[in-house]
Formats: C-alpha cells, sequence, structure tokens
C-alpha cells in the first residue's frame, strides 16, 4: 500500500509555463510538507500544512503556490517556470509536529 | 542559525568493513534528531529519531547515538544493500517546531 504518493514523477516543460503536482497520504496523518532537493541532494522544506492550514512558508517565491484541499492531500501549482527551479519536489507527512515525516517518491521537474 | 553539518560526503568500504557517519548541528534547542536513507531515485525512509543526549537507537547493523553537539550512525559490518545516501535533519523548539534542518549526506558505498 503506498503511504505518500505523488504525481506525476516526471515534469519536463519550458520556461514561462505554469504546472501542478499533486500529493496524497493514506496514513491518517494531519501534517503535510513540500521539500526541494537541488541537484547536489540538499533537501530544503518550502511549505507546511497542518489540517489543511499554513504554517511554514520559507522564503519560496511567490509563484508557488500550495493548496491543501483536505488533510489528506496538498498539491503544488507553480506559475511562470523558471531554469532554476529545474529539481526533485518531494512530499512528505507526519503525525503531529514531532514525530517522523514519511515522504514520497519525488516528482522531478525539469525546465528547458 | 540553525544548521547540519555532515560528514564524510561521502565513504567506500569493504564488505564487513564497520565504519561511522557523522552529524554535527547548531540549533537554538534540540526538539529531536532524525536519519533517514535515501536510494538513487526515491524519497528519504526514515531510520530514527533521536531526543536526547545519551539516547541510542539499533536497526539491524545500524545503530544511531547522540550527544550535545552530534549524532553517530554506526555501521556494523555493512552489506552491499546498506549502500545509499544517509540524511540527517533536526527539529528545533520554537518557532515552526515541525521544520526539519537537513544536512547534505553521505553517499555510502559498500563493495563486496
Amino acid at each position: 500500500d503506498t503511504a505518500v504518493s505523488q504525481t506525476p514523477k516526471y515534469l519536463v516543460t519550458q520556461m514561462g509555463n505554469d504546472k501542478s503536482i499533486k500529493c496524497e497520504q493514506n496514513l491518517g496523518h494531519d501534517t503535510m510538507y513540500w521539500y526541494k532537493q537541488d541537484s547536489k541532494k540538499f533537501l530544503k522544506i518550502m511549505f507546511s500544512y497542518n489540517n489543511k492550514e499554513l504554517i511554514i512558508n520559507e522564503t519560496v517565491p511567490n509563484r508557488f503556490s500550495p493548496k491543501s484541499p483536505d488533510k489528506a492531500h496538498l498539491n503544488l501549482h507553480i506559475n511562470s517556470l523558471e531554469l532554476g527551479d529545474s529539481a526533485v519536489y518531494f512530499c512528505a507527512s507526519s503525525q503531529e509536529a514531532v514525530n517522523e515525516q514519511f515522504f514520497g517518491p519525488g516528482t522531478r521537474l525539469t525546465v528547458l | 542559525e540553525d544548521q547540519v553539518t555532515q560528514s564524510p560526503e561521502a565513504l567506500r568500504l569493504q564488505e564487513g568493513e564497520s565504519s561511522s557517519l557523522n552529524c554535527s548541528y547548531t540549533v537554538s534547542g534540540l526538539r529531536g534528531l532524525f536519519w533517514y536513507r535515501q536510494d538513487p531515485g526515491k524519497g528519504p525512509e526514515f531510520l530514527f529519531t533521536l531526543y536526547s543526549a545519551g539516547e541510542e537507537k539499533e536497526k539491524e547493523r545500524l545503530k544511531a547515538t547522540l550527544t550535545k553537539k552530534e549524532s553517530f550512525l554506526h555501521i556494523t559490518a555493512p552489506k552491499p544493500e546498506d549502500s545509499a545516501t544517509y540524511l540527517c535533519a533536526v527539529q528545533a523548539w520554537g518557532g515552526a517546531t515541525n521544520k526539519l534542518i537537513f544536512g547534505t549526506g553521505t553517499l555510502l558505498a559498500v563493495q563486496p
């Protein structure tokens, strides 16, 4: 059974386009996250939602907009894609703040 | 500023050759320290959480320990299937308490 799933797995697009990545968790967790992993494998948090409420919003361009329709889903919409947005984006979830976070398989975004 | 440094960046071991990975951290108040394993093309997989200095946790050939300034991941008699990138992350008290700050990882290669 898939715990945290993301779609699509790969996303190749042109500069200036708008794209979305979807995330779903079936663990019953109340907190979900978006992370960005750059080419040097450095993993950095972007956003966190707790029960559909935004609780972490790191220094991320406002072209990135997360949306949580319910506590099992957290989507990431990116407007006007730039070359520097190319990275692997991971969704994660946890039950309450202090517990371990479980990660999805990642979405590799390539902007040409 | 909260910070995590992992060393070495890369480590090559022969099968059966035990070693340790280091995670040094600077954090205003440690809420938890997490170890993850990441295989190529996959999301980080949770291994351990440590909360206080002196705490130790074990899982198969892996043992994680924690002091007030660093954590070690000891690998005893490693096998080729232990090859992966090992990531360390800290969670701090105050501010966004469920934010994980990651190190850049140690890439471990175990040769048969």
